[in-house]
């Protein structure tokens, strides 16, 4: 089937020690998102991918950094994890066509925490 | 500045009622309004969705209500189950290349056996 695989779906990292987090999808589209989730709180976009274009939103901090080296992967690279980076990582695709153009499809997520 | 504003945000429903969850938004250049569902653990899935050329879409128990001149629209689960207890964020987003959504702080659904 084709999916959103997130790897690893849990990681535990130390406070300043470098982290990456890893997204493949097999639906080819051509939009690749990375969302940050805290508990009971809405998913909050932090970067997108049109194709190679990267897109970054204003409040996300330099402390985030992303590479899409081909369609099918995505990696969320976090340089000095701080306490308040736990959190549910969600990795997001989208393509522009389908049956909703603007659907979002989502991975199970990978829950990082920083001991 | 919140554009998309959910409520409530936590409802408890017995089992077979219905489930009623609101939303509004401020930005009339959207023109796609998804529900997404989430279980614990696990990344949002679409639920149900509409365009703002229709008042109403059904999809089993699930219906979307949309009223474009009050910039609302709200989540009808019908015949409430267990199963359904779950997150649900509403959102909207407008057509364009990157297809960025804007999400709704999300209600926490609980069905009582």
């Amino acid at each position: 089937d084709a999916m959103v695989i997130q790897n690893p779906r849990y990681q535990v990292t130390q406070f300043g020690k470098p982290v990456t987090l890893s997204c493949s999808q097999t639906l080819n589209h051509n939009v690749m998102y990375w969302y940050q989730q805290k508990s009971s709180q809405a998913p909050k976009l932090l970067f997108h991918y049109y194709d190679k274009d990267f897109n970054n939103e204003a409040d996300t901090p330099d402390n985030f950094q992303s590479r899409r080296p081909n369609t099918s992967f995505c990696f969320l690279d976090i340089r000095s994890p701080g306490l308040g980076d736990a959190a549910m990582y969600l990795c997001a695709t989208s393509s522009e066509t389908g049956i909703y153009d603007n659907e979002q499809f989502f991975g199970p997520g990978t829950r990082l925490t920083v001991l | 500045q919140q554009q998309v504003k959910q409520s409530p945000q936590s409802l408890i429903v017995q089992k077979g009622g219905i489930s009623i969850i609101n939303c509004a938004y401020e930005n009339t250049a959207f023109d796609y309004f998804p529900w997404y569902q989430q279980f614990p653990g696990k990344g949002p899935a679409l639920l149900i969705a509409i365009r703002p050329d229709v008042s109403e879409k059904k999809e089993g128990r699930f219906t979307i209500s949309f009223n474009k001149s009050a910039k609302q629209f709200s989540l009808h689960i019908m015949d409430s189950q267990p199963g359904d207890s779950a997150t649900y964020f509403c959102a909207a987003s407008e057509e364009n290349r990157d297809d960025k959504i804007i999400f709704g702080k999300g209600t926490r659904l609980h069905i009582l056996p």
